[in-house]
C-alpha cells in the first residue's frame, strides 16, 4: 500500500509566525497536488506540481516539490487567521492513471 | 469554472435504511468520477472509482455490496449506503475531472454529511 505520510499533524502557532508542512512518500509521484479544507465543506485545490524540483508561490504559499518527486512542502509565511484549515497534500503515483490518493493531513490553527 | 455538486449536504437516517448521495458535474461530462470518505479530523480516503457504464472499481477494503454506485450518465454518479450502520457515519465527497482535459484537476462536491442513528 502506497502511503502519504505529512508532518506535522497539527499546528497551532500565531498570527505573523511562518510554518511548514511536509508530505512524504516512498513512491514517485506523476502529479502532486495541495489543498485546504474547510469544515464541513470539500477540499479546495492550492497548487499543482509537476516537475521534479519546480517551486510554485502562492501570495504567502510556497510550494515545492521534491527533485525526486517523491516529497513536497508547503511554506507559508506570515501565518493569518484566515488560513486556518486542514492542509492536505495528494498524489497520482506514476502507472495509477489519475486516481488521487490524500495524505494524512495537517491541522492548522492560527490565532491572534 | 467547473462545478460538481453533491445532494444532500446532510442526511440522518436510522439503521438498517438506504441512502442514496447524488454527484453532478454541472458544466462538463465526466466519464470517472471518484467517492471518497473522510472521518473527523482524518483525510480522505478513496473508496472507489467510478466508470460511466460499466462497473466501479472499489478500494481495497471496501464492501461492493454495501456501497453501490451507479454511473448512469456522463453527469451523474450515486452512491447508495445499503443497510446502513453507525459506524457508517461519516462525511461522503465525490470529484470529478472533466473528460476533456485529463491533465486538469479534480473538482470536489462540497460532501455528504451523514449520520446513521
Amino acid at each position: 500500500t502506497q502511503l502519504l505520510e505529512q508532518s506535522p499533524q497539527f499546528l497551532s502557532i500565531q498570527e505573523g509566525e511562518n510554518l511548514t508542512v511536509y508530505c512524504n512518500s516512498s513512491s514517485v509521484f506523476s502529479s502532486l497536488q495541495w489543498y485546504r479544507q474547510e469544515p464541513g465543506e470539500g477540499p479546495v485545490l492550492l497548487v499543482t506540481v509537476v516537475t521534479g524540483g519546480e517551486v510554485k508561490k502562492l501570495k504567502r504559499l510556497t510550494f515545492q516539490f521534491g527533485d525526486a518527486r517523491k516529497d513536497s512542502s508547503l511554506h507559508i509565511t506570515a501565518a493569518q487567521p484566515g488560513d486556518t484549515g486542514l492542509y492536505l497534500c495528494a498524489g497520482v503515483w506514476a502507472g495509477t492513471a489519475s486516481k488521487l490518493t490524500f495524505g494524512t493531513g495537517t491541522r492548522l490553527q492560527v490565532t491572534l | 469554472g467547473a462545478v460538481v455538486s453533491q445532494h444532500p449536504s446532510r442526511v440522518i437516517c436510522k439503521s438498517g435504511t438506504s441512502v442514496k448521495i447524488e454527484c453532478r458535474s454541472l458544466d462538463f461530462q465526466a466519464t470517472t468520477m471518484f467517492w471518497y470518505r473522510q472521518f473527523p479530523k482524518q483525510s480522505l480516503m478513496l473508496m472507489a472509482t467510478s466508470n460511466e457504464g460499466s462497473k466501479a472499481t472499489y478500494e481495497q477494503g471496501v464492501e461492493k455490496d454495501k456501497f453501490l454506485i451507479n454511473h448512469a450518465s456522463l453527469t451523474l454518479s450515486t452512491l447508495t449506503v445499503t443497510s446502513a450502520h453507525p459506524e457508517d457515519s461519516s462525511f461522503y465527497i465525490c470529484s470529478a475531472r472533466p473528460d476533456r482535459g485529463l491533465s486538469s484537476p479534480l473538482h470536489f462536491g462540497n460532501g455528504t454529511r451523514l449520520t446513521v442513528t
